[in-house]
């Protein structure tokens, strides 16, 4: 069955310390790959997404991702945390093809980031 | 700007009441969803639509309906059958396949 896992539900970090939120997926093949972010109470914002090529990308606030296909993988990191980037993150995949969800997003059930002094 | 409207945000439902929430979109998106979200359980599809007049359910469309009568509306009732309808919900919408989704800013339901 397709999958998304995003295995920390939770994850402290120091402002100004390095993060990586992890994901990992599980489909039949290379799906499109898409990081969001929520604060509370509001929609989703994209932060960045991977479809093909260079497996390195770079988003938006400063964030970027990492495709590892060997590891079925899309890890999410920025160098230096601020205090504004306290919020949820979700992983998203899209399928290839899929006639059963209208080629709906799937995500994995989010981290949930608090950013300490 | 062009984006999704969500209204109301905030929307409380007594029991056994159908209450409608609306989405409307200005992007020229075909594809449009609707989510759910609670606490600990990321989003969850509740309907979706690809095209004018046709929508499909999704993985929890029990107690819900929705219509498409217009490419930028996509309203969603919550019936009385939805038993815990409390939840912040989402709508979205794409392009077409292979591109993000874009979301509204939310609606949540609460049943007092």
């Amino acid at each position: 069955a397709q999958s998304v896992t995003q295995p920390d539900i939770h994850i402290t970090v120091s402002e100004g310390a390095s993060l990586e939120l992890r994901c990992n997926y599980s489909y039949g093949a290379t799906p499109y790959l898409f990081w969001y972010v929520q604060s509370p109470g509001q929609g989703l914002q994209l932060l960045l997404k991977y479809f093909s090529g260079d497996t390195l990308v770079q988003g938006i606030k400063g964030f970027e991702a990492e495709f590892k296909r060997s590891q079925s993988s899309f890890n999410l990191r920025k160098p230096s945390v601020h205090w504004s980037d306290a919020a949820e993150y979700f992983c998203a995949v899209g399928p290839l093809r899929d006639s059963k969800s209208g080629y709906a997003l799937n995500f994995g059930k989010g981290t949930s980031l608090l950013v300490t002094p | 700007d062009g984006g999704i409207t969500q209204s109301p945000k905030y929307l409380f439902r007594k029991e056994g009441q159908n209450v409608t929430l609306s989405c409307e979109q200005n992007l020229n998106h075909d594809a449009m969803y609707w989510y759910r979200q609670d606490p600990g359980q990321g989003l969850r599809l509740i309907y979706y639509s690809q095209i004018v007049n046709d929508f499909q359910k999704g993985d929890i469309a029990e107690g819900y309906s929705v219509s498409r009568e217009k490419k930028e509306s996509f309203p969603l009732t919550v019936t009385s059958a939805q038993k815990n309808p409390t939840a912040f919900y989402l709508c979205a919408s794409r392009i077409g396949t292979g591109t993000e989704a874009f979301f509204g800013q939310g609606t949540r339901l609460t049943v007092v």
